[in-house]
């Protein structure tokens, strides 16, 4: 069965901390993987993929995300956190069917 | 560039009430996917189509109906509505590729339906 999942609900940093968000897959063909950022009372947002070739895949915001097939992870980092990344993350999986989504973690930064 | 639309945003219902969500896409986008966002729940899939005229069942269908009559065009519909069913509801599409491939999901702002 296919499924994704995100390790911590919410997750807090302080302002220039590293940030690391947590999520394993599981699938039974070769995954796509997705990493979105949704703002409040706003749609999602792609901030990376991996689809194939190189496992680290870098997104928008300075966010990057490696692909570790023997650990079944799609791990989402940045290295210093800003203000303005506060907001709900949502890994997704596409197994060439649909997508599938993790259940989001809400990122809080402290200043 | 509007890329995904949908309308209404926001909806109250009562109990029993019927409505329909709209969706429209200007990216020629054979895919299109509605979803429902509960918390602590991510992101469930009510219907999707692969095409004009054709649609399928997703993860929670029950209560929902959907229409593809146009590509840019995609319809959820509620015959009668319950609060179990007040959530936010996306639509998404994407394009396929060849052979299966699709490209990452472009989303709607959301619609937020309150049933009374």
């Amino acid at each position: 069965a296919q499924s994704v999942t995100q390790l911590g609900s919410h997750v807090s940093v302080s302002e220039g901390a590293l940030v690391l968000l947590r999520c394993n897959y599981s699938s039974s063909v070769p995954p796509y993987l997705f990493w979105y950022v949704q703002y409040p009372n706003q749609g999602l947002q792609l901030l990376l993929k991996y689809t194939t070739g190189a496992t680290l895949v870098k997104g928008i915001n300075g966010f990057e995300a490696e692909f570790k097939k023997s650990e079944t992870s799609f791990h989402l980092t940045k290295p210093s956190a800003h203000m303005s990344d506060a907001a709900e993350y949502f890994c997704a999986l596409f197994t060439g069917n649909q997508f599938y989504f993790g259940t989001g973690t809400s990122l809080t930064v402290i200043p | 560039n509007a890329g995904v639309t949908q309308t209404p945003k926001f909806r109250v219902l009562k109990t029993g009430q019927s409505m329909t969500l709209l969706c429209a896409q200007d990216m020629n986008h054979e895919y299109m996917y509605w979803y429902r966002q509960d918390p602590g729940m991510g992101l469930r899939l009510i219907h999707y189509s692969v095409g004009e005229g054709t649609t399928a069942k997703g993860e929670v269908p029950d209560g929902y109906n959907v229409s593809r009559l146009k590509k840019q065009n995609f319809l959820l519909g509620l015959e009668s509505a319950a609060p179990s069913q007040t959530s936010v509801y996306f639509c998404a599409s994407s394009y396929r590729g060849r052979p299966f491939y699709t490209g990452e999901l472009f989303f709607g702002e959301g619609s937020r339906l309150t049933v009374l």
